[in-house]
Formats: C-alpha cells, sequence, structure tokens
C-alpha cells in the first residue's frame, strides 16, 4: 500500500533562511507527488506536484521541490522564508498504478521573525 | 469559479446518532474525496467517488459511508456516532482521480458529545 513519511513533526526556521520540508514516499508503482498547505483557519491549498519530466518541480509562492526516485523523496524548499509561510503542509502520493491516494501527517512550519 | 463548498461548517451530535454530511464540488469537477482531519492522527483519507462510484476506500468502519450523485456533489454519512468521531471532516474536488491536484472546502467542524 502507499504511503507518505514526514519525518519531523515541526520545522523551525529563522526568517529569510532556507526552509526545507521532508518527504519520502513508498508505492507499487508509479507516483504522482503532490505539496499541500494549511493556512490558520483556512482550508487546504495546492502549491505544487510531480507529474513526470523535470525532477525539480516549482509552484506557488516561491516553493519548489525535487522529486528524487531512488531515494523515493520528494522534499518541498523556499529559498528564503517568510513569516508568513508558517503553516501546516502536507505531502501526498497517488499510486498511478492502483490510484490509491495517500497523505503525510503535516509539518508545522514556524517561521520566527 | 465557485470553490467547493461543505455543509453543514458546524455540528454538534451526541453518540449514537447519525449525521449526513454534504459537499458540492466544483463545476466540472467529476471526482470527489473525504477525509477526517484530527489533532492526533492528522488528515486520513475516508474514500473517493469519481462518477458516481467508490473508486478507493481508506481503512475506516462501515459506519462511515458515503454517495455522489449524478451532478457530482457528495454526501458522506457517519452512522452510531462515537465521541471519537469528533474531527474536521474535508471533502476535496479534482477534474479526475489521476494527476490533477485536489481542490480541498473549508471542512465541517462534527462535535460528537
Amino acid at each position: 500500500a502507499q504511503s507518505v513519511a514526514q519525518p519531523e513533526d515541526q520545522v523551525n526556521v529563522a526568517e529569510g533562511n532556507p526552509l526545507t520540508v521532508k518527504c519520502t514516499y513508498s508505492v507499487s508503482g508509479n507516483p504522482y507527488l503532490f505539496w499541500y498547505v494549511q493556512y490558520p483557519n483556512r482550508g487546504l491549498q495546492f502549491l505544487l506536484k510531480y507529474i513526470t519530466g523535470d525532477n525539480l518541480v516549482k509552484g506557488s509562492y516561491g516553493f519548489e521541490a525535487e522529486f528524487n526516485k531512488s531515494q523515493t523523496s520528494f522534499h518541498l524548499k523556499k529559498p528564503s522564508a517568510l513569516v508568513s509561510d508558517s503553516a501546516l503542509y502536507f505531502c501526498a502520493v497517488r499510486d498511478r498504478g492502483n490510484n490509491r491516494l495517500a497523505f503525510g501527517k503535516g509539518n508545522q512550519v514556524v517561521v520566527i521573525p | 469559479k465557485a470553490g467547493v463548498t461543505q455543509t453543514p461548517r458546524y455540528l454538534i451530535k451526541t453518540r449514537g446518532q447519525q449525521v449526513t454530511l454534504s459537499c458540492s464540488p466544483i463545476s466540472g469537477h467529476r471526482s470527489v474525496s473525504w477525509y477526517q482531519q484530527t489533532p492526533g492522527q492528522g488528515l486520513q483519507f475516508l474514500f473517493e467517488y469519481f462518477s458516481e462510484t467508490q473508486r478507493n476506500k481508506g481503512n475506516f468502519p462501515g459506519r462511515f459511508s458515503g454517495r455522489q450523485f449524478s451532478n457530482s456533489r457528495s454526501e458522506m454519512n457517519v452512522s452510531t456516532l462515537e465521541l471519537g468521531d469528533s474531527a474536521l471532516y474535508l471533502c476535496a474536488s479534482s477534474l479526475t482521480d489521476g494527476s490533477n491536484e485536489q481542490f480541498f472546502g473549508p471542512g465541517t467542524r462534527l462535535t460528537v458529545l
């Protein structure tokens, strides 16, 4: 069965520093990979996705993620974090073979001014 | 385009009762998924519907059921409510159930007393 691991419960980063949120996945086939963000008191919003092609994917709000097939990872990155990036981030994987979708437990990101 | 709408937004029930939650997807979207979000368990996948057919199901007991209508609107039903069913229930829609990202509604906050 497909699964997603987001190993850190909370990521603390100083404003202006690089931000990385880690995600590893397990699927039986090839994956579609997604990142979503949930701001306080707001619904989940789509950030970016990997379908095929270039392993580096660019998304909303200056975020990007790199698909690494050998390490089965899809880490989310932002070169310079903003206080407004403080939110809950979810990684998700869909197995192209059986079409099943799984979300990680989420990572709380706290950007310190 | 209007976003995903969910009704009601808040609900208070007592143990043993049943509840029905409603979700209207974005116009043109044929896939609807349901999730349970709690602080301890994160985002848990309930089920996914596509063109009125349940395509995927998470690991929830049979008390949780759903359906999708011909206009893509979906309902989720929970029977014999338990205290542990208190959660935010999120609905998400997408064009299809493959590589497309999901658009989430604001959720229904269910409290079971």
